[in-house]
Order: structure tokens, then sequence, then C-alpha cells
């Protein structure tokens, strides 16, 4: 599709429980990136993906959060035992070049940790 | 503090005023891209500037770039109310992911 589809668009979670979302690239757009918003501030970059392949996940806390794409699949953020800092929008973006790129948005998760 | 800082952090005009942010930011740039974000949206690409370039306009909107200064600022003219967003400043600095600023919100009063 043109467009990036995440969802759930909405997720609540109560603390320790485990929160999974999911995101559709663009067909054809090789490079999915995730990132977090919090508090409708700066978005900070966790991991990106070529393809299936992690390319850089330097982002990640690595304890509770992991992130796939695989082949045929929508791509998947999961936070294992989530925490009240986590209550954030989760936005995934996906690029059909890397470098002088230019990024399309999901609409975002947003995940309440209660 | 964080690459990509914008500057205000707020700001609210009347319709049909022009609007100025600036961002700034510390690293070396292969290019910088402006971003737009409607309240509870993701972000929407408005316009990107190499680094080998000073200016450069699209519709009502208008980048310039200032490498030595590590600076931006993007021009909105002839403001609207559908205008009214937060607007983010992104920097790529060679390390193949766009790093984003704490964002303008911009209003725009009837």
């Amino acid at each position: 599709g043109e467009e990036v589809a995440q969802t759930p668009k909405h997720l609540v979670r109560g603390e320790g429980q485990k929160a999974k979302l999911y995101c559709a690239p663009i067909k054809g757009h090789s490079y999915v990136f995730w990132y977090q918003q919090v508090l409708k501030n700066e978005f900070k970059f966790l991991i990106s993906f070529q393809n299936e392949n992690v390319f850089d996940e330097t982002g990640m806390p690595k304890e509770r959060f992991s992130a796939k794409c695989l082949p045929n699949s929508p791509c998947s953020l999961e936070i294992q035992a989530t925490k009240l800092e986590d209550s954030a929008v989760y936005f995934c973006a996906s690029s059909s070049l890397l470098g002088a790129n230019v990024l399309t948005f999901g609409a975002g998760s947003r995940l309440t940790v209660l | 503090s964080q690459q990509g800082e914008e500057d205000p952090q707020a700001l609210s005009i009347q319709e049909g005023e022009n609007a100025t942010m600036n961002c700034s930011y510390k690293t070396s740039i292969n290019n910088l891209q402006w971003y737009r974000q409607n309240s509870g949206r993701g972000l929407v690409h408005l316009i990107l500037i190499r680094s080998n370039e000073r200016e450069k306009h699209s519709g009502r909107l208008r980048v310039t770039l200032d490498t030595s200064k590590k600076s931006s600022s993007l021009l909105i003219t002839a403001s609207r109310a559908a205008d009214t967003a937060s607007y983010f400043c992104a920097t790529d600095g060679g390390a193949q992911k766009l790093v984003f600023g704490q964002g303008t919100r911009l209003t725009i009063n009837p």
C-alpha cells in the first residue's frame, strides 16, 4: 500500500505486562524505522531494519525491547514487562533509500502503561 | 543538547502572517529535512535541503541552510489555520538515521 499502517492505534497495559505493536511499511520500501515520542516531544530513534535484517539498534533498550521484520509479515516491536516510562507514541516509518532518505511515517501506536 | 534543536518551542501568530522557525544542529550533515506533525498524527515530510544548498522553496515554504553556523530556518508565508501543527527539523549526520529535535508548536489564530 501507499501508507505505513500501524496497529493498534491505542494499547493499554498494566505495568509488567507485554505489549506488541505492528507496522506494515509501504510496499517496495526496504527500510523500516521505529521511533518513540514521549509527551509530544522529540522523536527518539529505536531501531532500523533493511528488509528483515537489523541495520541499527543503538536506540533500543535491549533488556525489554525487541523488534522483528520477517518476510511477508508486518514488522513488530515488542516490549516485555512494560514500565510506566514506556508510555509513549511509537511511530514506524519506511523508506526506499537509506542515507538522504525521506521517511514516510505511520499514524503511530499510543501505548499507555498503567 | 540534542542534534536538531528548534527555536522557538512555541509560536502563535495571526492568519496571514509569516511564521519563522529555526533549527540548530551540532554535527556535519549530508542533508536537513523539515517535517510537520498534526495533532495525533505521524510526521509528514515537507522539504529536504542538501548540505551544498543554501535556500530552497516549495510553495509557501522557504528553507535556508547555513552550514557554517549549523543552522536552518523554515519560513511559512501567508499562514493559514491549517498550518497549525508542530514542525520538526531532522538531520542525518551521516549516521544513516534521522535525528529529530523537539519541534516548534505553531498556532495560527483566525
